[in-house]
């Protein structure tokens, strides 16, 4: 059971938007910055927003994030074949004093 | 380019040792706090642990605590996790990474290192 919850899978039609929830409580998302990373199959993790909707150089303004009280969300307009990956949510949580992660989003573009 | 390289995964018995490896190239590892995360076959993400710029902070997942030891060496580019008392559910890819920001962001993360425990 994962701190933070995440649905287990999304799907979309190529071109199309997806959104990819996020929900903690008030000792993690509700007081601080939310990270998205995608996997690829077979591939390490990558960082796609950090700090609730900021990008590394080199992610395409495709991929976007939110955060509204304790939810965070990830958007991904445009979808590409190349798009379909897990996709986590993590952050700090002050009461347990660790990272933690959502459970994963399983990304199927159709 | 910056880069991580984890080793020194392998089989061990339960209740054996291992230590893993990780090594930075083209950052100042001293400028920042750096993690574990490990990922079971087929399952998610799991935080286990990671340390401050100068080793003097560390943080623990619970199941790990009191078995597991990071720490680093800023003059040789190194990150370690000293692992004992291993156990079935500690098979896992074992990944590190340095953090970025603020709130335990991480990029970016290396190729991981697979440690399996058994008999």
């Amino acid at each position: 059971q994962s701190v933070l919850t995440q649905p287990p899978s999304v799907s979309a039609a190529p071109g199309q938007k997806v959104t990819i929830s996020c929900s903690g409580s008030s000792s993690n998302i509700g007081n601080k910055y939310v990270s998205w990373y995608q996997q690829l199959p077979g591939t390490a993790p990558k960082l796609l927003i950090y700090e609730n909707n900021k990008r590394p150089s080199g992610i395409p303004d495709r991929f976007s994030g939110s955060k509204s009280g304790t939810s965070a969300t990830l958007g991904i307009t445009g979808l590409q074949t190349g798009d379909e990956a897990d996709y986590y949510c993590e952050t700090w949580d002050t009461s347990l004093n660790t990272g933690v992660f959502g459970g994963g989003t399983k990304l199927t573009v159709l | 380019e910056v880069q991580l390289v984890e080793s020194g995964g392998g089989l061990v018995q339960p209740g054996g040792s291992l230590r893993l490896s990780c090594a930075a190239s083209g950052f100042t590892l001293s400028s920042h706090w750096m993690s574990w995360v490990r990922q079971a076959p087929g399952k998610g993400l799991e935080w286990v642990a990671n340390i401050n710029e100068d080793g003097s902070k560390k943080n623990y997942v619970d199941s790990v605590k009191g078995r597991f030891t990071i720490s680093r060496d800023n003059g040789k580019n190194s990150l370690f996790l000293q692992m004992s008392s291993l156990r079935a559910e500690d098979t896992a890819l074992y990944y590190c990474a340095r953090v970025i920001g603020i709130d335990e962001a991480f990029d970016p993360w290396g190729q991981g290192t697979l440690v399996t425990v058994s008999s």
